[in-house]
Protein backbone atom coordinates (compact mmCIF):
# COMPACT_ATOMS: atom_id res chain seq x y z
CA UNK A 1 0.00 0.00 0.00
CA UNK A 2 1.07 3.66 -0.90
CA UNK A 3 1.62 5.55 2.42
CA UNK A 4 3.87 8.28 3.96
CA UNK A 5 4.63 7.03 7.67
CA UNK A 6 5.32 9.56 10.16
CA UNK A 7 7.10 8.64 13.81
CA UNK A 8 5.70 9.00 16.71
CA UNK A 9 2.11 10.31 16.04
CA UNK A 10 2.37 12.04 19.71
CA UNK A 11 4.96 13.23 21.77
CA UNK A 12 5.49 15.48 24.45
CA UNK A 13 8.89 16.69 25.50
CA UNK A 14 10.36 19.54 27.35
CA UNK A 15 12.09 22.62 26.17
CA UNK A 16 15.60 22.01 25.06
CA UNK A 17 15.55 18.33 24.24
CA UNK A 18 16.57 17.25 20.75
CA UNK A 19 14.07 15.00 19.26
CA UNK A 20 13.45 13.25 15.98
CA UNK A 21 9.92 13.07 14.00
CA UNK A 22 11.04 10.47 11.03
CA UNK A 23 9.03 10.15 7.66
CA UNK A 24 9.46 7.95 4.89
CA UNK A 25 7.87 6.98 1.99
CA UNK A 26 7.32 3.75 -0.12
CA UNK A 27 6.49 5.27 -3.12
CA UNK A 28 9.71 6.55 -4.85
CA UNK A 29 9.03 9.62 -4.72
CA UNK A 30 11.52 12.31 -5.25
CA UNK A 31 9.97 15.34 -3.82
CA UNK A 32 9.39 15.31 0.11
CA UNK A 33 8.12 17.87 2.37
CA UNK A 34 7.72 19.00 6.10
CA UNK A 35 4.84 21.17 7.36
CA UNK A 36 3.46 22.30 10.52
CA UNK A 37 -0.28 23.13 11.03
CA UNK A 38 -1.72 25.58 13.99
CA UNK A 39 -4.67 26.93 14.58
CA UNK A 40 -5.77 30.29 12.62
CA UNK A 41 -2.26 30.07 10.63
CA UNK A 42 -3.25 26.76 8.96
CA UNK A 43 -0.64 24.58 6.90
CA UNK A 44 2.88 26.46 6.47
CA UNK A 45 5.69 24.54 4.75
CA UNK A 46 9.01 23.83 7.08
CA UNK A 47 11.70 22.58 4.28
CA UNK A 48 11.14 20.79 1.20
CA UNK A 49 13.89 17.81 -0.57
CA UNK A 50 13.56 18.05 -4.40
CA UNK A 51 15.93 14.73 -4.12
CA UNK A 52 18.75 13.02 -2.14
CA UNK A 53 21.06 15.35 -0.18
CA UNK A 54 19.32 18.65 -1.78
CA UNK A 55 16.92 20.34 0.76
CA UNK A 56 15.66 23.80 1.20
CA UNK A 57 13.79 26.04 3.28
CA UNK A 58 10.19 26.48 3.28
CA UNK A 59 8.64 29.41 4.68
CA UNK A 60 9.05 28.96 8.96
CA UNK A 61 12.60 26.90 8.84
CA UNK A 62 13.80 28.59 11.98
CA UNK A 63 14.34 25.98 14.72
CA UNK A 64 14.41 23.19 12.46
CA UNK A 65 16.69 20.83 10.67
CA UNK A 66 16.07 17.95 7.80
CA UNK A 67 18.20 15.47 6.33
CA UNK A 68 17.87 14.02 2.90
CA UNK A 69 20.43 11.02 3.02
CA UNK A 70 18.24 8.27 1.33
CA UNK A 71 15.51 8.78 -1.07
CA UNK A 72 12.81 7.67 1.12
CA UNK A 73 13.46 8.76 4.37
CA UNK A 74 12.72 12.85 5.47
CA UNK A 75 13.15 13.48 9.24
CA UNK A 76 12.63 16.26 10.80
CA UNK A 77 15.16 17.55 13.19
CA UNK A 78 14.84 20.03 16.35
CA UNK A 79 17.98 20.26 18.21
CA UNK A 80 16.72 22.55 21.15
CA UNK A 81 12.75 22.70 21.22
CA UNK A 82 10.88 25.24 21.93
CA UNK A 83 7.22 25.86 23.49
CA UNK A 84 6.52 27.76 20.21
CA UNK A 85 7.25 25.01 17.99
CA UNK A 86 4.15 22.94 19.68
CA UNK A 87 2.05 22.34 16.58
CA UNK A 88 0.75 19.42 14.78
CA UNK A 89 3.81 18.30 11.83
CA UNK A 90 2.89 16.72 8.94
CA UNK A 91 5.31 15.32 5.94
CA UNK A 92 4.27 15.03 2.58
CA UNK A 93 5.37 13.26 -0.86
CA UNK A 94 5.09 13.22 -4.25
CA UNK A 95 6.99 12.77 -7.62
CA UNK A 96 8.56 15.91 -8.47
CA UNK A 97 7.24 18.82 -11.01
CA UNK A 98 4.53 20.71 -10.56
CA UNK A 99 0.41 19.44 -10.72
CA UNK A 100 1.33 15.95 -9.27
CA UNK A 101 -0.78 14.58 -6.09
CA UNK A 102 1.02 14.69 -2.79
CA UNK A 103 0.27 11.59 -0.18
CA UNK A 104 0.39 12.86 3.72
CA UNK A 105 1.04 11.39 6.49
CA UNK A 106 -0.84 11.17 9.55
CA UNK A 107 1.26 13.55 11.57
CA UNK A 108 2.88 13.73 14.54
CA UNK A 109 1.00 16.31 17.43
CA UNK A 110 4.19 17.70 19.21
CA UNK A 111 3.78 18.97 22.49
CA UNK A 112 6.74 21.09 23.99
CA UNK A 113 6.65 21.91 27.91
CA UNK B 1 4.12 33.27 -2.80
CA UNK B 2 0.83 32.28 -3.37
CA UNK B 3 -1.64 33.44 -1.08
CA UNK B 4 -5.11 31.33 -0.99
CA UNK B 5 -7.73 32.47 0.85
CA UNK B 6 -10.82 29.92 1.64
CA UNK B 7 -14.41 30.93 2.99
CA UNK B 8 -16.38 30.50 4.55
CA UNK B 9 -13.87 29.43 7.64
CA UNK B 10 -16.58 27.63 8.97
CA UNK B 11 -20.20 26.23 8.40
CA UNK B 12 -22.43 23.96 10.08
CA UNK B 13 -25.62 22.79 7.56
CA UNK B 14 -27.79 19.74 8.18
CA UNK B 15 -27.66 16.18 7.11
CA UNK B 16 -29.03 16.52 3.18
CA UNK B 17 -28.03 20.59 2.74
CA UNK B 18 -26.04 21.39 -0.29
CA UNK B 19 -22.85 23.96 -0.01
CA UNK B 20 -20.33 25.77 -1.31
CA UNK B 21 -16.46 26.41 -0.37
CA UNK B 22 -14.87 29.17 -1.97
CA UNK B 23 -11.10 29.62 -2.96
CA UNK B 24 -9.68 32.63 -4.26
CA UNK B 25 -5.74 33.22 -5.03
CA UNK B 26 -4.08 35.88 -5.33
CA UNK B 27 -2.24 34.63 -8.78
CA UNK B 28 -3.48 32.88 -11.74
CA UNK B 29 -3.86 29.00 -10.69
CA UNK B 30 -2.07 26.88 -13.21
CA UNK B 31 -3.21 23.57 -10.90
CA UNK B 32 -5.35 23.53 -7.51
CA UNK B 33 -6.04 21.21 -5.47
CA UNK B 34 -8.42 19.94 -3.05
CA UNK B 35 -7.85 17.93 0.40
CA UNK B 36 -10.17 16.74 3.07
CA UNK B 37 -8.90 16.29 6.42
CA UNK B 38 -10.51 14.98 9.49
CA UNK B 39 -9.54 16.41 12.66
CA UNK B 40 -6.50 15.96 13.86
CA UNK B 41 -5.51 13.52 10.95
CA UNK B 42 -3.92 13.36 7.66
CA UNK B 43 -4.66 15.13 4.58
CA UNK B 44 -6.99 12.71 1.75
CA UNK B 45 -6.58 14.15 -1.53
CA UNK B 46 -9.76 14.64 -3.22
CA UNK B 47 -9.30 16.50 -6.69
CA UNK B 48 -6.93 18.42 -8.85
CA UNK B 49 -7.79 21.04 -11.46
CA UNK B 50 -5.19 22.31 -14.35
CA UNK B 51 -7.44 24.13 -16.93
CA UNK B 52 -9.24 27.05 -17.08
CA UNK B 53 -13.30 25.83 -16.52
CA UNK B 54 -12.53 22.52 -15.77
CA UNK B 55 -15.04 20.48 -13.39
CA UNK B 56 -14.42 17.55 -11.94
CA UNK B 57 -16.89 15.09 -10.00
CA UNK B 58 -16.61 12.44 -6.89
CA UNK B 59 -19.42 10.88 -5.52
CA UNK B 60 -21.56 14.08 -4.13
CA UNK B 61 -18.56 16.80 -4.35
CA UNK B 62 -18.00 18.91 -7.52
CA UNK B 63 -14.77 20.97 -7.34
CA UNK B 64 -14.69 23.52 -10.36
CA UNK B 65 -12.28 25.89 -11.23
CA UNK B 66 -13.44 29.68 -13.01
CA UNK B 67 -11.82 31.09 -16.86
CA UNK B 68 -9.85 33.11 -15.18
CA UNK B 69 -7.86 30.43 -13.28
CA UNK B 70 -8.14 32.14 -10.00
CA UNK B 71 -11.13 31.03 -7.93
CA UNK B 72 -12.01 27.53 -7.46
CA UNK B 73 -15.07 25.97 -5.59
CA UNK B 74 -16.12 23.09 -3.90
CA UNK B 75 -19.87 21.94 -4.11
CA UNK B 76 -21.04 19.09 -1.86
CA UNK B 77 -24.41 17.76 -2.60
CA UNK B 78 -26.83 15.96 -0.28
CA UNK B 79 -24.24 16.47 2.79
CA UNK B 80 -23.91 13.55 5.26
CA UNK B 81 -22.16 13.60 8.25
CA UNK B 82 -18.96 11.46 7.11
CA UNK B 83 -18.70 14.79 4.83
CA UNK B 84 -17.40 16.58 8.11
CA UNK B 85 -13.76 17.81 8.27
CA UNK B 86 -11.69 20.41 6.99
CA UNK B 87 -11.41 21.14 3.75
CA UNK B 88 -8.32 22.53 2.39
CA UNK B 89 -7.47 24.05 -1.28
CA UNK B 90 -3.68 23.99 -2.08
CA UNK B 91 -1.57 25.27 -5.25
CA UNK B 92 1.97 24.60 -6.48
CA UNK B 93 2.86 27.20 -9.00
CA UNK B 94 6.68 26.72 -8.67
CA UNK B 95 6.92 22.53 -8.44
CA UNK B 96 9.06 23.67 -5.41
CA UNK B 97 6.49 24.48 -2.71
CA UNK B 98 3.29 23.91 -1.72
CA UNK B 99 0.59 26.29 -0.26
CA UNK B 100 -2.72 26.07 1.40
CA UNK B 101 -5.44 28.20 2.12
CA UNK B 102 -6.43 28.39 5.88
CA UNK B 103 -9.40 25.74 5.76
CA UNK B 104 -12.60 25.74 5.92
CA UNK B 105 -14.16 23.23 9.04
CA UNK B 106 -17.59 21.65 8.29
CA UNK B 107 -19.65 20.50 10.22
CA UNK B 108 -23.16 18.25 9.34
CA UNK B 109 -25.46 18.19 11.87
CA UNK B 110 -27.46 14.68 11.55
Amino acid sequence: EAQVTQNPRYLITVTGKKLTVTCSQNMNHEYMSWYRQDPGLGLRQIYYSMNVEVTDKGDVPEGYKVSRKEKRNFPLILESPSPNQTSLYFCASRYRGSNTEAFFGQGTRLTVV
Amino acid sequence: SQELEQSPQSLIVQEGKNLTINCTSSKTLYGLYWYKQKYGEGLIFLMMLQKGGEEKSHEKITAKLDEKKQQSSLHITASQPSHAGIYLCGADPTGNQFYFGTGTSLTVIP
